[in-house]
């Protein structure tokens, strides 16, 4: 599985657009690129995953650049509920890949008033 | 949908002790997992399974067992809990096979001590 590479941290203020980063440079050609975030204590929450083109729902946007290198995750509009720490993971899907989910660290993303 | 329960919330344990953590999903999702969370750390997959009577393990398997008799239920079991056992567990749950990106589901955890 290709390796992902997350700032540990990073602020946002309240009401501004978030852009985390996350930098797989081996990702291979059937991987997809996976964000989740965990928010102190409470179990991992999905958000939104994509394989080549820019993918956006009700609680983010994800852009993945054209040699699938690197890929930002967008918050369009921070609030407090957002501070969390933001997993990227990259994975093939299908069989028992599916749930194989490898977490690093993570950045942890404070947003601030 | 109640979606991923788990119970026990919180346990204490003495070292060599038993138990049964419980996860269940209402969701008749074929792929379930359990996951461990030490602090300041992400999460390591411990055991998992992609349907009933169908279970392998993860990356720290050691020391846990694990059975699927049916769709809903995935029970983890620590067979004699050690101190390095002392951690946040998580149960997930997914829809599994082909070649769709599934989300994962994830219950609150359980925060487990080992004294």
């Amino acid at each position: 599985d290709a390796k992902t590479t997350q700032p540990t941290s990073m602020d946002c203020a309240e009401g501004r657009a978030a852009n985390l980063p996350c930098n797989h440079s081996t990702i291979s050609g059937n991987e997809y690129v996976y964000w989740y975030r965990q928010i102190h204590s409470q179990g991992p929450q999905y958000i939104i995953h994509g394989l080549k083109n820019n993918e956006t729902n009700e609680m983010a946007s994800l852009i993945i650049t054209e040699d699938r290198k690197s890929s930002t995750l967008i918050l369009p509009h921070a609030t407090l509920r957002d501070t969390a720490v933001y997993y990227c993971i990259v994975r093939v899907a299908g069989s028992s890949n599916t749930g194989k989910l490898i977490f690093g660290q993570g950045t942890t993303l404070q947003v601030k008033p | 949908n109640a979606g991923v329960t788990q119970t026990p919330k919180f346990q204490v344990l003495k070292t060599g002790q038993s138990m049964t953590l419980q996860c269940a999903q209402d969701m008749n999702h074929e792929y379930m997992s359990w996951y461990r969370q030490d602090p300041g750390m992400g999460l390591r997959l411990i055991h998992y399974s992609v349907g009933a009577g169908i279970t392998d393990q993860g990356e720290v398997p050691n020391g846990y067992n694990v059975s699927r008799s049916t769709t809903e239920d995935f029970p983890l079991r620590l067979l004699s809990a050690a101190p390095s056992q002392t951690s946040v567990y998580f149960c997930a749950s997914s829809y599994t096979w082909d070649s769709l990106p599934y989300e994962q589901y994830f219950g609150p955890g359980t925060r487990l001590t080992v004294t």
